[in-house]
């Protein structure tokens, strides 16, 4: 379909190794978020990239969080040496623009389980 | 503290019955309020969107209603259905275009 897709659904891994997760948004969306959700928690704002600006990073929980993202298009989200505490789902969505009255449209996630 | 919260937390309804869900903020400047709904395992999906000037919008058997002056929005949903079981997230769009969510209300319909 058209929506936003993410890959891989599921990821388990060993404390201390690096993954990365990848986030295809609605072509010709130029908004694109990052968020992790615990289990049984809110959305947590982690970064935001909006066309070719500087992305908002301040959501970002540490040095072992990064994203990039090229022009509108994938963007993946990389976690290095990966802790326990690090285990929730990650959902990657896309707008329109940013705010405004374009909805944000998500993925189904990515559920990271760091064992 | 949050700056968007639901009450209840969860919730468990008879199906065909109506509930009502509770969404708080003091987010300001508002520049809109969206719920969406998060089945299990999925990414949220937006309901209803609506701005300053809007008191209440439907969409099918949701209806979203909104108090500015409060700063208190509600959903209802109209005889359940077992498919409406899910979270429904109530996100403030501030001024500075940051989104603020809630935690969610987990509904749960049974038979």
């Amino acid at each position: 379909g058209a929506g936003v897709s993410q890959s891989p659904s599921n990821k388990v891994t060993e404390k201390g190794k690096d993954v990365e997760l990848r986030c295809d948004p609605i072509s010709g969306h130029t908004a694109l978020y990052w968020y992790r959700q615990r289990l049984g928690q809110g959305l947590e704002f982690l970064i935001y990239f909006q066309g070719n600006s500087a992305p908002d990073k301040s959501g970002l929980p540490s040095d072992r969080f990064s994203a990039e993202r090229t022009g509108e298009s994938v963007s993946t989200l990389t976690i290095q040496r990966t802790q326990q505490e690090d285990s929730a789902v990650y959902l990657c969505a896309s707008s329109l623009a940013q705010g405004g009255g374009s909805p944000l449209h998500f993925g189904n996630g990515t559920r990271l389980t760091v064992t | 503290k949050n700056q968007v919260e639901q009450s209840p937390q969860s919730l468990i309804i008879l199906e065909g019955k109506n509930c009502t869900l509770q969404c708080n903020y003091t987010v300001s400047p508002f520049s809109n309020l969206r719920w969406y709904k998060q089945d299990t395992g999925r990414g949220p999906v937006s309901l209803t969107i609506m701005t300053f000037s809007e008191n209440t919008k439907s969409n099918g058997r949701y209806t979203a209603t909104l108090d500015a002056d409060t700063k208190q929005s509600s959903l209802h949903i109209t005889a359940s259905q077992l498919s409406d079981s899910a979270s429904y997230i109530c996100v403030v769009l501030a001024g500075n275009n940051r989104l603020a969510f809630g935690k969610g209300n987990q509904v749960v319909v049974i038979p």
